[in-house]
Order: structure tokens, then sequence, then C-alpha cells
């Protein structure tokens, strides 16, 4: 069974700082991998989707990167605004045929004004 | 554009009660998704679709069923609501299951008293 772990639980920086958050899964099977945002009470927001064939994708001041072989990705924050503060969700699609995707329990970052 | 719209926000039940909860996208996507998020658990899916009149069980389907009756909704039923089932459901839909990112709804956040 797929395990996604996420490192650490929680951050807490000053703004301005770069950060890397960590997601690792047990399984390399993968189709693709997704980073989200989760907002206090709200839904989940799509940051980046990098492919199993893919080492990195790239969005404004944010950068995933994905070693498959290894179990490994990461998504960097570069120059963290208060605006940032949220949790991030990794999660995986599995492939073998089951649709959804599996999620890691987040890392909630405060970015401190 | 609306996106994923899920109906109820918020609501309330008794042990043995039974309700129906709507999720509705207007992106003529093809896949759509119920998950559940609890504190410490992360988000698990409970069934899925692959279509207008499919349905799958994913991780967590017991004490659930779901309904495809048309492309743009996914109903999610309980039929004998249990406390176990306090939780926020979320609906999320996609175009690809493999090439393109999940897009949720706000959640519904569901108590069983």
């Amino acid at each position: 069974k797929q395990e996604v772990t996420q490192i650490p639980a929680a951050l807490s920086v000053p703004e301005g700082e770069n950060l890397v958050l960590n997601c690792s899964f047990t399984d390399s099977a993968i189709y693709n991998l997704q980073w989200f945002r989760q907002d206090p009470g709200k839904g989940l927001t799509s940051l980046l989707l990098i492919q199993s064939s893919q080492r990195e994708q790239t969005s404004g001041r944010l950068n995933a990167s994905l070693d498959k072989s290894s179990g490994r990705s990461t998504l960097y924050i570069a120059a963290s605004q208060p605006g940032d503060s949220a949790t991030y969700l990794c999660a995986v699609r599995q492939g073998g045929g089951a649709d959804g995707l599996t999620f890691g329990k987040g890392t909630h970052l405060i970015i401190q004004p | 554009n609306a996106g994923v719209t899920q109906t109820p926000k918020f609501r309330v039940l008794k042990t043995g009660q039974s309700m129906t909860l709507l999720c509705a996208q207007d992106m003529n996507h093809e896949y759509m998704y119920w998950y559940r998020q609890d504190p410490g658990m992360g988000l698990r899916l409970i069934h899925y679709s692959v279509g207008e009149g499919t349905t799958a069980k994913g991780e967590v389907p017991d004490g659930y069923n779901v309904s495809r009756l048309k492309k743009q909704n996914f109903l999610l039923g309980l039929e004998s609501a249990a406390p176990s089932q306090t939780s926020v459901y979320f609906c999320a839909s996609s175009y690809s299951a493999v090439y393109q990112p999940q897009h949720f709804g706000d959640g519904t956040r569901l108590s069983i008293l």
C-alpha cells in the first residue's frame, strides 16, 4: 500500500526566506505527483503537477522536483510572503488502475511578517 | 466559472439519519472523486467515477453509496449516518486521470451526533 510522508509537519519562518518542503512515497510506480495548497476552512488548490517522466515543474516562485526512483519530491518556495501561509499537501496518483490520489498529511506553513 | 460546487456546505445529522451530498462541476470533466479529510489522517478516497453511469470503490467506501447519472454531477449518500462519518467531505474532478490536475470543491463539513 502506498504511503506518503511529508516533513516537516509544521514550519514557521520569517518573511523573505527561501524554504523547502519535503514529500516521500514508498511505492515508486506512480503516474504523477501533485502539490496542493489548502487554506483554513477551504478546499484544495492545485499548485503543480509533475508527471512521472518529468524531473521538475515551475510556477512563479514555486518549483517542484521529483526523484521517482528514490521516492522523493520537494517543493521550493522562493522569497516567502505572509500570503504563502497555508497547509501544503503532496499527493501521488498510483499506477495499476486506482484512479484516486494518495495524500500526505501536509506541512502547515506560517510566514511571519 | 464556478468549477466544482458542493452542497450543502455544513450539515448536522443525528445517528441513523440519511442524507445526500451533491457535487457539480461545469468543466466537462470525465473523472470525479469523493474524499474525506480527518484530523491526523489526511485525505482518503471514498468512491470515484471514470464517466457518466460508472462508479468504483476507493480506500474507505463502507457506509457510503454514490451515483453518477449525469456527467456533471456526482452524488454521495449516507444511508444510516454514524458518528465515525463525522468529517469534511471533498469532491474533485479532472479531465484526465493522468495528465491533468484534480480540481477540488470547498468541502462539506458534516457532523453526526
